[in-house]
């Protein structure tokens, strides 16, 4: 079974500083890829960044980039120089193929960010 | 606004009553997916368009449970008799379908099932 895993409920950060959720997974296949979505309050879930699990580099995008560790099935997103704007739900997300290359989401991580 | 809209917003109905939401989703995308997300989880996969073709349904989808995508453009997701265990979000996402696993997946607003 494919399954993705959030252990922080809530974070919190300064304004400016910079703030690490985690998200561990589990999956058979070799060939898949991971995802962060944003949910801000009363908004659409747009894609923060996206890692392919063939690729050793991290992913970057902008303030915001991966710690992806492949043997240890671990995916964590960095923000740096936090923004008022960055206070939302983050959710990990994997999609690892088969026939719809569905998502498999975790139970998301509520960022507060303090001005 | 990714877009991708969903209608209603918001629908409060009665325990036993029927409910039809929309998606409509970008013109190009011809993958469509319905998600599930209730209080304190993330979004639980609920079925699968590929243009007019529903191709999966999770366990999920009860019989109460019926979804459309008619020519292949937008979708309904009807719910019949609704119970109070159906209140959550209900998600659109759709995408191209051209790279595969790494396409990514277009989010609606949402449609807000509350059950009373």
């Amino acid at each position: 079974a494919q399954t993705v895993t959030q252990s922080q409920p809530e974070m919190s950060v300064q304004e400016a500083e910079t703030v690490t959720l985690s998200c561990t997974y589990d999956t058979s296949e070799s060939d898949y890829y991971l995802f962060w979505y944003k949910q801000p309050p009363s908004r659409q879930m747009i894609l923060v960044i996206r890692q392919e699990a063939y690729k050793q580099q991290n992913a970057t995008e902008n303030r915001f980039s991966v710690n992806f560790q492949k043997a240890a099935k671990s995916f964590s997103l960095k923000i740096s120089d936090s923004q008022l704007g960055d206070a939302a739900m983050y959710f990990c997300a994997l999609n690892y193929g088969g026939a719809t290359n569905k998502l498999i989401f975790g139970t998301g991580t509520l960022l507060a960010v303090q001005p | 606004d990714t877009g991708v809209s969903q209608n209603p917003r918001h629908k409060i109905t009665k325990r036993g009553q029927n409910v039809t939401f929309r998606c409509d989703p970008i013109s190009e995308h011809n993958r469509l997916y319905w998600y599930r997300q209730t209080l304190g989880q993330g979004p639980e996969f609920l079925t699968y368009f590929q243009n007019e073709a529903q191709l999966e349904k999770s366990r999920l989808l009860s019989d109460r449970f019926s979804a459309e995508r008619p020519k292949g453009s937008f979708s309904t997701l009807e719910i019949q008799r609704t119970e109070q265990g159906d209140s959550a979000m209900y998600l659109c996402a759709t995408k191209t379908g051209a790279g595969g696993r790494s396409d990514t997946q277009y989010f609606g607003p949402g449609t807000r099932l509350t059950v009373l």
